[in-house]
């Protein structure tokens, strides 16, 4: 099965930081991934979708790229609503897996 | 307006079955994609199961041989039956549409313990 490896695990940033938060398949997916927001006691929610389009209603300043292996969530100007943990998901195929998470924090 | 309801949680001895509900409104459930997603208390989100609109199932090795995903065209719901559960299924279970999920439900908090 395909492994999805985040890093961080954590960080922490001011506000108006450019954030980067990275997810690498142990396989390539094409663009077959998603990003997710979930903030403390919430439910998650899809960020990005295809790797790089944009749920409706997410702020601009979220921003996907990447295909095959590599992929990069960018939060251009970080703000106090980001405080969240964020997680990517593969679903070319079964089993979707989720990385295991980055929690980002403001300094 | 898509909305996706679980229920079915709750406190369960080891070893006991649970069948859990995500009844929906706003789209039909046997058209999609449907997910169950779980989250133990303060970890990572997992994904356990899918199941197609074309009625093909797969699971997460953690649970394969212990849950079944299914659904009931006649009420709109998806079901995740759990047989023989351990102390490391205790989580909240969100069932999800579409793949990757574009709509969550609230959860519902499934606890196994003695």
């Amino acid at each position: 099965d395909i492994q999805m490896t985040q890093s961080p695990s954590s960080l922490s940033a001011s506000v108006g930081d450019r954030v980067t938060i990275t997810c690498r398949a142990s396989q390539g997916i094409g663009n077959y991934l998603a990003w997710y927001q979930q903030k403390p006691g919430k439910v998650p929610r899809l960020l990005i979708y295809a790797a790089s389009i944009l749920q409706s209603g997410v702020p601009s300043r979220f921003s996907g790229s990447g295909s095959g292996t590599d992929f990069t969530l960018t939060i251009s100007s970080l703000q106090p609503e980001d405080v969240a943990t964020y997680y990517c998901q593969k679903y070319n195929s079964a089993p979707l897996t989720f990385g295991g998470g980055t929690k980002v924090e403001i300094k | 307006e898509v909305q996706l309801v679980e229920s079915g949680g709750g406190l369960i001895q080891p070893g006991g079955s649970l069948r859990l509900s995500c009844a929906a409104s706003g789209f039909t459930v046997s058209d999609n994609y449907m997910s169950w997603v779980r989250q133990a208390p303060g970890e990572g989100l997992e994904w356990v199961s899918v199941l197609y609109s074309g009625g093909s199932t797969f699971y997460a090795d953690s649970v394969k041989g212990r849950f079944t995903i299914s659904r009931d065209k006649s009420k709109n719901t998806l079901f995740l039956q759990m047989n023989s559960l351990r102390v490391e299924d205790t989580a909240v279970y969100y069932c999800g549409r579409e793949r990757p999920l574009f709509h969550w439900g609230q959860g519902t908090l499934v606890t196994v313990s003695s």
